[in-house]
């Protein structure tokens, strides 16, 4: 069966450090990931998506995400961290055998000055 | 380009009441996605429309929930009558035909439902 981890609930870092927000996935099929963020009562918006090929997807805002095969896993990175970047994460993924999108239940991330 | 817009943002109302919500997906977009998400958690699948065809509503409460999306553009999501346990946001997203399971999904800003 599909399923999707984040296995933080939340994530603290210092603004100007690197963050990272972790994702792990199971399929049966080839994966395609997805990575969301919302911010407070709002919807959630798309940063970037890993399909196939160069396993460094560069997004919004500065994100950029590490496909692993291997270890299963699609972490969510950024260089250096901005207050602004506060907010909910959700890792996403859906595989070429089934069409529905497996959510994972969210990093909250927490940028301090 | 517009977004997905729903209407309206935020909604009381008492239990036993109905409730609908609207959704206008991103022009060209075929596939029309509903979503519940309650506070602190992902977003859950209720109903995919692709057109107007209702392609995957094993998640929707069918003893109150009912969504509609007669012209293959616009939706209407509706619950009644509504209990204390719906209180949650109603996301709205849509996409490119789903026969392309590798594109994204573009959401609404929800609708925040209260149950009194």
């Amino acid at each position: 069966a599909q399923s999707v981890a984040q296995p933080e609930d939340q994530v603290n870092v210092a603004e100007g450090n690197p963050l990272t927000v972790k994702c792990t996935y199971s399929v049966s099929g080839n994966p395609y990931l997805f990575w969301y963020v919302q911010y407070p009562n709002r919807g959630l918006q798309f940063l970037l998506k890993y399909i196939t090929g160069d396993n460094l997807v560069k997004g919004s805002y500065g994100f950029e995400a590490e496909f692993n095969k291997s270890q299963t896993s699609f972490h969510l990175k950024k260089p250096s961290a901005l207050v602004s970047d506060s907010a909910l994460y959700f890792c996403a993924v859906r595989d070429d055998s089934n069409y529905q999108l497996i959510w994972g239940a969210g990093t909250k991330l927490i940028i301090k000055p | 380009e517009a977004g997905v817009v729903q209407s309206p943002r935020y909604k009381i109302i008492e239990k036993k009441q109905p409730v609908a919500f609207w959704c206008n997906p991103i022009s060209g977009h075929n596939t029309l996605y509903w979503y519940r998400q309650n506070l602190g958690q992902g977003p859950e699948l209720l109903i995919r429309y692709e057109n107007e065809e209702a392609v995957d509503d094993s998640q929707l409460p069918k003893d109150r929930f009912s969504a509609e999306r007669l012209k293959g553009v616009d939706s209407t999501l509706k619950i009644q009558p509504a209990e204390l346990g719906d209180s949650a946001v109603y996301l709205c997203a849509s996409s490119l035909a789903s026969g392309r399971p590798n594109t994204e999904a573009f959401f609404g800003q929800g609708t925040r439902l209260t149950v009194v």
